[in-house]
């Protein structure tokens, strides 16, 4: 079955370093993958998406490139700020849409310090 | 207004008691899904519905039942409610005409405490 794999967290950085969040998947079919985030108190959001190899999904300064050859799409950013405190959740859907959903993975919690 | 809504966002409840979570969208999806979030363990999908006709269960759906009221409701209830209930408690939706580009729009979620 479909499955999504992401490092461990939690993750804290310092404001202005550079971000990473590793996600790699397995998937019996062709997928597209997404980064969602989740804010203090909030519900998930898309925050970028990819839906080919070599795709790069970007927004808000985070960046993912589809990778079809490593099986995976890592989250970057630049220089995080305070804001980006939250956690990242890596998922894919696949054309075995008869189940209808998305698989998530178990989420990376981030946290900036000023 | 929110898009997807909860209610409530809080509840606190009893062991053997009945609940009902509520959602409701106003994106006019089709597609609609109630989550269980738990420390450590992601999105766990309990139940979900392609139209009001149509219901399947996801991969934890023991213990729980639901209800397509309408294309814009979708009830989430708890028939005995037990501690190993207590979480974070997401609805979401979602449009098929996006195809495997399919994103999904999440409610704030409820929080559920079963004592």
């Amino acid at each position: 079955g479909d499955s999504v794999t992401q490092m461990e967290g939690p993750v804290t950085l310092s404001e202005e370093a550079f971000l990473t969040i590793n996600c790699t998947y397995t998937a019996t079919g062709y997928p597209s993958l997404f980064w969602y985030v989740q804010y203090p108190g909030e519900g998930l959001q898309l925050l970028l998406k990819a839906t080919k190899a070599d795709d790069k999904g970007s927004n808000k300064g985070f960046e993912a490139t589809y990778r079809k050859e490593t099986t995976s799409f890592h989250l970057e950013k630049g220089s995080v700020q305070v804001s980006d405190s939250a956690v990242y959740f890596c998922a894919l859907r696949t054309s075995n849409t008869n189940a209808g959903k998305s698989t998530f993975g178990d989420g990376t919690t981030l946290t900036v310090k000023p | 207004d929110a898009d997807v809504t909860q209610t409530p966002r809080n509840r606190i409840t009893k062991t053997g008691k009945r609940i009902m979570l509520e959602c409701s969208q106003t994106k006019g999806h089709d597609r609609m899904y109630w989550y269980r979030q738990d420390p450590g363990l992601g999105l766990r999908l309990i139940y979900y519905s392609f139209d009001v006709k149509d219901i399947n269960k996801g991969e934890i759906s023991d213990g729980y039942s639901v209800s397509r009221q309408a294309q814009a409701k979708f009830s989430l209830s708890l028939e005995s409610a037990i501690p190993n209930q207590t979480a974070l408690y997401f609805c979401a939706t979602s449009d098929p005409i996006a195809g495997i580009q399919e994103t999904q729009y999440f409610g704030p979620g409820t929080r559920l405490l079963v004592l």
